[in-house]
């Protein structure tokens, strides 16, 4: 059974550009969420999406967003990149009552 | 909201040896809490969850505690092996949301043949 997959692994944008990431859950998760790592400090909560719907988000401005599809993948979408966004941008998946989190491999953005 | 206090220096243990890691966290008590590992540039793997209601969680050369009055989890590798060296993360539900998980900073352990 295929696990957490999210591509790009890797992007490279320059300042004030858009980024996309992508993110497919294992099959039969209904809930994704998004964490970013800066390098040197933890995981940071951004996003938890579930059915389809924004349930939780951290303390990140609104210029960081994204949505799940009907499929249950989700995307997320930095907006006017800033050099301290550049991190590794991890996406997990669980199911609606959680027990675990499975991560993908992440996509490392970096902003230049 | 939760905070996770987590030994941020490396961890350095012979082969052979147990490793005790720690995280404590100082706001309420939560309903479960976490343990991944996490290799470099890879994303976290889960390794086991104990509950507020449990005392001790064991997995192969692994086990938990979680002492809710001292408002801590110790983590144990018993028998190590260079393999295990990675960098340990504790986690739990943040009051935002039971499933708005916070990380701690983890710890990176490096057993030495």
């Amino acid at each position: 059974e295929a696990g957490v997959t999210q591509s790009p692994t890797h992007l490279i944008k320059t300042r004030g550009q858009q980024a996309t990431l992508r993110c497919s859950p294992i099959s039969g998760h209904t809930s994704v969420y998004w964490y970013q790592q800066a390098l040197g400090l933890g995981l940071q909560f951004l996003l938890w999406y579930d059915e389809g719907e924004e349930r939780n988000r951290g303390n990140f401005p609104p210029r960081f967003s994204g949505r799940q599809f009907p499929n249950y993948s989700s995307e997320l979408n930095v907006n006017a990149l800033e050099l301290e966004d550049s991190a590794l941008y991890l996406c997990a998946s669980s199911l609606r009552v959680v027990t675990e989190a499975f991560f993908g491999q992440g996509t490392r953005l970096t902003v230049v | 909201s939760q905070k996770i206090e987590q030994n941020s220096e490396a961890l350095n243990i012979q082969e052979g040896k147990t490793a005790t890691l720690t995280c404590n966290y100082t706001n309420y008590s939560p309903a479960y809490l976490q343990w991944y590992r996490q290799d470099p540039g890879r994303g976290p793997v889960f390794l086991l969850l104990i509950r507020e209601n449990e005392k001790e969680k064991r997995k192969e050369r692994l086990k938990v505690t979680f002492d809710t009055t001292l408002k801590q989890s110790l983590f144990h590798i018993t028998a190590s092996q260079p393999a295990d060296s990675a960098t340990y993360l504790c986690a739990l539900p943040d009051s935002g949301g039971y499933q708005k998980v916070t990380f701690g900073i983890g710890t990176k352990l490096q057993v030495i043949p």
